[in-house]
């Protein structure tokens, strides 16, 4: 069965520090995978995909920016914090294109990150 | 991108009642999914359901692509039920729009 991990589970940065937040997917070969950020008051707003290796869709310009060095792997990484970058992190994945079942989306468990 | 509309934004029911969560979405979709947030923020997708009618244990969902809404129907709900439903869609099949969310109570 596939999982998705990812760590830290909870940060606390300084502002102006850098970030690096990572994701990792088993069991499946070729997702897609996703990030989302939820703040306060609920919403999730999605914030990179990639569809493969150094493939890299950006939904929302902002201070962060995201990586995919191998194939179940995704980094969000911040060069320098912002206080509006505290949140929830969510990384997602979904099967290939090719598949069967496309666009079903299952979460991993979040990092919380504060920024202070 | 797709706007996506839930109501009620809040829902508090006792233990055994049934509820009815509502998903409005403003353009065609290729992707729609309905996730449950637990009070500890993880993410459980409980359908996809782009068009049709599914139904897991307690839970069901329609949705009625033509006339762009979807319903999330759940049953002699429980106190595990509570949390936060969300309904996202799309029309790429990739970038998916949230809604904001229903948060349900259910109290014993």
């Amino acid at each position: 069965s596939q999982t998705i991990h990812q760590w830290p589970a909870t940060l606390v940065q300084p502002v102006g520090s850098p970030l690096s937040l990572e994701c990792t997917v088993e069991g499946t070969s070729n997702p897609n995978l996703y990030w989302y950020r939820q703040a306060a008051g609920r919403g999730l707003q999605l914030l990179f995909y990639s569809v493969g290796i150094g493939q890299i869709s950006s939904e929302v310009p902002q201070n962060l920016s995201a990586s995919r060095p191998q194939d179940r792997q995704f980094i969000l990484s911040s060069k320098k914090l912002l206080l509006s970058d505290s949140g929830f992190y969510l990384c997602a994945w979904s099967g290939a294109a090719t598949a069967g079942t496309v666009w079903t989306q299952y979460f991993g468990p979040g990092t919380r990150l504060l920024v202070l | 991108g797709i706007q996506v509309e839930q109501s009620p934004p809040d829902l508090i029911l006792q233990e055994g009642a049934n509820s009815t969560l509502r998903c409005n979405f403003s353009d065609s979709v290729n992707n729609l999914q309905w996730f449950h947030q637990n009070p500890w923020g993880q993410l459980i997708n409980l359908f996809y359901i782009p068009s049709g009618t599914k139904q897991n244990g307690r839970l069901s969902a329609t949705t009625v692509a033509t006339e762009r809404y979807s319903l999330l129907y759940i049953s002699s709900s429980q106190t595990t039920d509570s949390g936060v439903y969300f309904c996202a869609a799309s029309n790429s099949g990739y970038a998916l729009n949230f809604g904001k969310g229903t948060s349900l109570l259910v109290t014993p």
